[in-house]
């Protein structure tokens, strides 16, 4: 059992479609992530959001849109999608968004998508 | 920028042997975090275990523990009396001020 949730596992979509990708943390934490992991790349954070606040986007296109309605709920909406965008999409969440504090993310087990 | 460097792309290993993995990390900060995480092949990510830089002694969790070489910006994982539940991907991580910064990871297999 995982204290970060994910839906749904497993995602196809259109190029032209628009869908959500949905997280759940039921830890407490403060602060969410979105990550994106490809075949062969490192992991890829996208968005941090702290207290609902977006505190970081890097540079990520415009068809993800994040949605942080309060601190235990993150949504990654996806519209316009292109092939290289299948990818995992993992979710994480962590009390603070300071590692140097200690404060240690806590991963789920995330969301394959697969845009054809 | 700071940089984590895992050099073995692949490595594996015989069940209950001891494996080792290399993680280096290039950074100017004095006060950091260092962590390991396994993801298997159910690709949920997990931690195995973390070191503050400012403790000198090594951290263990069981078969895990590290040897933390803070000069040379070292921090590989040794796990010992290995498994087959140890077969995974295991990224290194630094958690300096800014966002955690993962390597590229180990793909582990431990073979029966």
């Amino acid at each position: 059992e995982t204290g970060v949730t994910q839906t749904p596992r497993h995602l196809v979509m259109g190029m032209t479609n628009k869908k959500s990708l949905k997280c759940e943390q039921h830890l407490g934490h403060n602060a969410m992530y979105w990550y994106k992991q490809s075949a062969k790349k490192p992991l890829e954070l996208m968005f941090v959001y702290s207290l609902e606040e977006r505190v970081e986007n890097n540079s990520v296109p415009s068809r993800f849109s994040p949605e942080c309605p309060n601190s235990s709920h993150l949504f990654l909406h996806l519209h316009t999608l292109q092939p290289e965008d299948s990818a995992l999409y993992l979710c994480a969440s962590s009390q603070g968004v300071t590692a140097s504090s200690g404060n240690t993310i806590y991963f789920g087990e995330g969301s394959w998508l697969t845009v054809v | 920028a700071q940089t984590v460097t895992q050099s073995q792309p692949e490595m594996s290993v015989q069940e209950a042997e001891t494996v080792t993995l290399s993680c280096t990390y290039d950074t100017s900060e004095s006060n950091y975090y260092l962590f390991w995480y396994k993801q298997p092949p159910s690709r949920q990510m997990i931690l195995v275990i973390r070191q503050e830089a400012y403790k000198q002694q090594n951290a263990t969790e069981n078969r895990f523990s590290v040897n933390f070489q803070k000069a040379a910006k070292s921090f590989s994982l040794k796990i010992s009396d290995s498994q087959l539940g140890d077969t995974a991907m295991y990224f290194c991580a630094f958690g300096g001020a800014q966002k955690l910064v993962f390597g590229q990871g180990t793909r582990l297999t431990i073979n029966p």
